[in-house]
């Protein structure tokens, strides 16, 4: 068990262009999340999938963002024409489903736009 | 909606001393209850929760117990070690998937 991981761990990109982020998850964990922690901030929930399926999305989850969760292990998390607003730490977490529920978080991905 | 609120930090405490980390919550329902932790260049970890009222979670030597009456559930230690440095969340949840958390505690101990 290597934990949740994370890639890459930083990102400085300009205004306009698109990110991808990737979440590996605990292999046999079959929910896997994303969440968004600002400056000073706790992290806030964004999305979560059961294997390959994106059950809930929050509102924070503007039409520029998109996650999947192709064959149901690994995630990506996409951001088209990134605003400053979207600097952040993007965190992703994993757990096992029925009947534990315990998330464990990655490291992080801190996106800065400049 | 559901929302968490914890002391305002930074909290700086010397070796030995007692640690309170106040924490109140606001749901519509019956949350369960965690702290989590983040040592410095680590992930998030679950430190300890609480998943009904009157549950009393414990690990570390850190202790909360849910209390739906005053709706908090501060966490304590009697004595923090320099180890124990790092922030600290308070966090709800009222199904088995979404996490709400509070904005965070930095807690520094020296030696």
């Amino acid at each position: 068990d290597t934990g949740v991981s994370q890639d890459p761990r930083h990102k400085i990109t300009k205004r306009g262009q698109n990110v991808t982020f990737r979440c590996d998850p605990i292999s046999e964990h079959n929910r896997l999340y994303w969440y968004r922690q600002t400056l000073g901030q706790g992290p806030e929930f964004l999305t979560y999938f059961q294997n390959e399926a994106q059950l809930e999305k929050s509102r924070l989850l503007s039409d520029r963002f998109s996650a999947e969760r192709p064959k149901g292990s690994f995630s990506t998390l996409e951001i088209q024409r990134t605003e400053q607003g979207d600097s952040a730490m993007y965190l992703c977490a994993s757990s096992l489903g029925d009947p534990s529920y315990e998330q464990y978080f990655g490291p992080g991905t801190r996106l800065t736009v400049t | 909606g559901n929302s968490v609120t914890q002391m305002e930090g930074p909290v700086t405490l010397s070796e030995e001393a007692f640690l309170t980390i106040n924490c109140t919550y606001t749901a519509t329902g019956y949350p369960s209850l965690f702290w989590y932790v983040q040592y410095p260049g680590e992930g998030l970890q679950l430190l300890l929760k609480a998943t009904k009222a009157d549950d009393k979670g414990s690990n570390k030597g850190f202790e909360a117990t849910y209390r739906k009456e005053t709706t908090s559930f501060h966490l304590e230690k009697g004595s923090v070690q320099v180890s124990d440095s790092a922030v600290y969340f308070c966090a709800l949840s009222e199904n088995d998937y979404k996490l709400s958390f509070g904005a965070g505690t930095t807690v520094t101990v020296r030696a």
